[in-house]
């Protein structure tokens, strides 16, 4: 099973640009997230999915949006990326919400 | 207010050491999960521990362990002879069944194991 699989693994955008972080897990998980990783500021959450056509926002969600349309995609859109968008950004899921999460391998982007 | 505090930022200890890391939480929920991950240089997130809010019994895997203690809120991880392979960022994290279960993060604790 690859599990987790975030695609592209390094970004460099300009500000203003648009861009769509993909996600795709193949464990037939119900849950999937979206966190940033900010140096020396742990995870924030940005947008979660409990199931197919649900999706809710998490901490951090402006400047971002997500769709799920199938259970095993979770992209992330960026909008008229900005500078506050250079992260790392990690794609989750879990079976159960109260599940340990399995986690991508993350996007390094960065908005210049 | 923040959920998850992890007051040690940076730890150094020189190997075979025994190092704790510290963890303490808060919730008004009875029902909630806390976590623990590491993230290795490489930059991965590796779960390592789930305990729900109704199990307050330790758990040891290896040279893992950790002390949850509710009446101190807290989630305490401890390595026990630690090596260089354990040198990382360790994330103690919680989940509130009332927020959806959704794990919200501390800042970390980076881990630097001398040889």
């Amino acid at each position: 099973n690859a599990g987790v699989t975030q695609t592209p693994k390094f970004r460099i955008l300009k500000i203003g640009q648009s861009m769509t972080l993909q996600c795709t897990q193949d464990m037939n998980h119900n849950y999937m997230y979206w966190y940033r990783q900010d140096p020396g500021m742990g995870l924030k959450l940005i947008y979660y999915s409990v199931g197919a056509g649900i999706t809710d926002k998490g901490e951090v969600p402006n400047g971002y949006n997500v769709s799920r349309s199938t259970t095993e995609d979770f992209p992330l859109r960026l909008e008229l990326a900005a500078p506050s968008q250079t992260s790392v950004y990690f794609c989750a899921s879990s079976y159960m919400g109260t599940d340990g999460y399995t986690f991508g391998s993350g996007t390094r982007l960065t908005v210049v | 207010a923040q959920k998850v505090t992890q007051a040690q930022t940076e730890i150094s200890v020189v190997e075979k050491e025994d190092v704790t890391l510290d963890c303490v939480y808060e919730t008004r929920d009875t029902t909630y999960y806390l976590f623990w991950y590491k993230q290795p240089p490489s930059g991965e997130l590796v779960f390592l521990i789930r305990r729900n809010s109704f199990d307050e019994q330790n758990e040891i895997s290896g040279r893992y362990s950790w002390n949850f203690q509710k009446s101190t809120s807290s989630f305490n991880f401890t390595i026990t002879a630690s090596q260089v392979v354990d040198s990382a960022v360790y994330f103690c994290a919680l989940s509130e069944a009332s927020r959806d279960d959704k794990i919200i993060f501390g800042k970390g604790t980076r881990l630097h194991i001398l040889p």
